[in-house]
């Protein structure tokens, strides 16, 4: 079954420090992934997105890695800032026909100061 | 270039009543996309156009929801009679190409708030 699983669920950091969301995937046959940064009432936001040669991506302060033998990506963020607050959600694509994307339940991320 | 547009982006009803929900996506894009998203969870494709023509619906609760793109630009998303379980963010997202071609980008919109009481 195609499943994206995501922790922690929740985290609560101090403004300046870094952190690292993870995503663990069943998806098959894997064709990228993507993580998205979705604020407070709005749609989701694309930061990164990796094919499957392709191990590690960065987006300014956002840095994606990927494992694609472990099937396991992560997503760290250097030197939080309180904007960074929002949901982040792993969404992995499989190649072929039909619904492609398989979202994540997200990690809820909230900076402090 | 102008992001997808989606209205309203609030609604609350009654249980049993009817909504509609509208989207404008990026002007080119082939796909679109309307998922819904439950508080707390990831959202859940509900169903995919490419151009005017239906890509996949088999998430579709096809007994009370509906979704139309005539023209093969907007789209209009129906629910009716709504539920309480309906109670949901509406989102509307788009592509230049389907999502088993290639890995062009999803864009979303702001999405529909959607209170059933």
């Amino acid at each position: 079954k195609n499943q994206v699983e995501q922790s922690p669920q929740s985290l609560i950091i101090l403004e300046g420090k870094n952190c690292t969301l993870q995503c663990n995937y069943t998806v098959s046959p894997f064709s990228n992934l993507r993580w998205y940064k979705q604020d407070t009432g709005r749609g989701p936001v694309s930061l990164t997105i990796m094919t499957f040669s392709e191990n590690t991506k960065s987006n300014g302060r956002y840095t994606a890695t990927l494992d694609a033998d472990t099937k396991q990506s992560s997503l760290h963020i250097t030197a939080s800032q309180l904007s960074d607050s929002a949901s982040y959600i792993c969404v992995v694509s499989a190649r072929g026909t039909g619904n492609q994307f398989y979202f994540g339940t997200g990690t809820s991320l909230t900076v402090i100061p | 270039e102008a992001g997808v547009a989606q209205s309203p982006r609030y609604k609350i009803i009654e249980k049993r009543q009817s909504v509609a929900f509208w989207c404008n996506p990026i002007s080119g894009h082939a796909t679109l996309y309307w998922y819904q998203q439950i508080l707390g969870q990831g959202p859940k494709l509900l169903i995919q156009f490419q151009n005017n023509g239906v890509v996949d619906d088999s998430q579709l609760p096809k007994d009370r929801f509906s979704a139309e793109r005539l023209k093969g630009v907007d789209s209009t998303l129906k629910i009716q009679p709504a539920k309480l379980e309906d109670s949901a963010v509406y989102l509307c997202a788009s592509s230049r190409v389907g999502g088993g071609v290639s890995s062009y980008e999803q864009y979303f919109g702001p999405g529909t708030r959607l209170t059933v009481t």
